[in-house]
C-alpha cells in the first residue's frame, strides 16, 4: 500500500494560518490525496481531496507538489474547533483500500 | 438524518462472549468499510464490502465475520471476544469509484467503543 507520513504533533495560534504537511512519495497515478480529520471522541470527517491540481473548498485549501509526492492542507484562519488529529491518506480510483497513516495532532492556543 | 450510524455506541462484555455491531447508511453508497482505531488512535481497515461482496479483507482473525444484508447495511459480529479486541470500531460508507461522478469521500459513523472485561 502506498503509504503517508505526517508529523505527529503541530501547534497554531487561533486565528493564523496553519499548513500542514504530508509525504507520500510512493504515490501512484491513479491515487487521489484526501484528507480528514477527526475530533475528540468523534469519527473521522472528509475535509478536502485532490488529483493534481490544487484544490480549495469551505474547510481548508490543498496544496500538492508538482511530482505529487507531497501535499499540503492549509487551514487559512485555524480556530480552537480545528482542533483534531488530522489523516492524509491516499485512495485509489477504485476506492478501495485507504491506508491511515498515525496523523498530524493539532493543538490550536487561543 | 444520520448519514452513517452504528450501534451500539458503547459495549462492555466479558472475554468470550459474542457480540455484534450494527450499521446502516442513508446516503446510497455502494460500499461500506469496517476500521478499527485501537488505544494509539490508529486506524486500520478490516474489512471492506461492495454491492453486498466483500472485496477487502485485512488480516483480521476468523472471530471476526461481516455480513451485509443489502448495500445499505454492514454488520460486523465478533465470536470468542479477547482483551485485544477493545477498541473503537468504525463503520463508513463511500461510492467505489473516484473520479467525475463522486469524490470518493468517506462518511464515518461515530464509532461503537467496545470494552472486553
Amino acid at each position: 500500500d502506498a503509504k503517508t507520513t505526517q508529523p505527529n504533533s503541530m501547534e497554531s495560534n487561533e486565528e493564523e494560518p496553519v499548513h500542514l504537511p504530508c509525504n507520500h512519495s510512493t504515490i501512484s497515478g491513479t491515487d487521489y490525496i484526501h484528507w480528514y480529520r477527526q475530533l475528540p471522541s468523534q469519527g473521522p470527517e472528509y475535509v478536502i481531496h485532490g488529483l493534481t491540481s490544487n484544490v480549495n473548498n469551505r474547510m481548508a485549501s490543498l496544496a500538492i507538489a508538482e511530482d505529487r509526492k507531497s501535499s499540503t492542507l492549509i487551514l487559512h484562519r485555524a480556530t480552537l474547533r480545528d482542533a483534531a488529529v488530522y489523516y492524509c491518506i491516499l485512495r485509489d480510483t477504485n476506492a478501495g483500500k485507504s491506508t491511515f497513516g498515525d496523523g498530524t495532532t493539532l493543538t490550536v492556543k487561543p | 438524518d444520520t448519514a452513517v450510524s452504528q450501534t451500539p455506541k458503547y459495549l462492555v462484555t466479558q472475554m468470550g462472549n459474542d457480540k455484534s455491531i450494527k450499521c446502516e447508511q442513508n446516503l446510497g453508497h455502494d460500499t461500506m468499510y469496517w476500521y478499527k482505531q485501537d488505544s494509539k488512535k490508529f486506524l486500520k481497515i478490516m474489512f471492506s464490502y461492495n454491492n453486498k461482496e466483500l472485496i477487502i479483507n485485512e488480516t483480521v482473525p476468523n472471530r471476526f465475520s461481516p455480513k451485509s444484508p443489502d448495500k445499505a447495511h454492514l454488520n460486523l459480529h465478533i465470536n470468542s471476544l479477547e482483551l485485544g479486541d477493545s477498541a473503537v470500531y468504525f463503520c463508513a460508507s463511500s461510492h467505489r469509484t473516484t473520479g467525475s461522478r463522486s469524490t470518493g469521500e468517506l462518511f464515518f459513523g461515530e464509532g461503537s467503543r467496545l470494552t472486553v472485561l
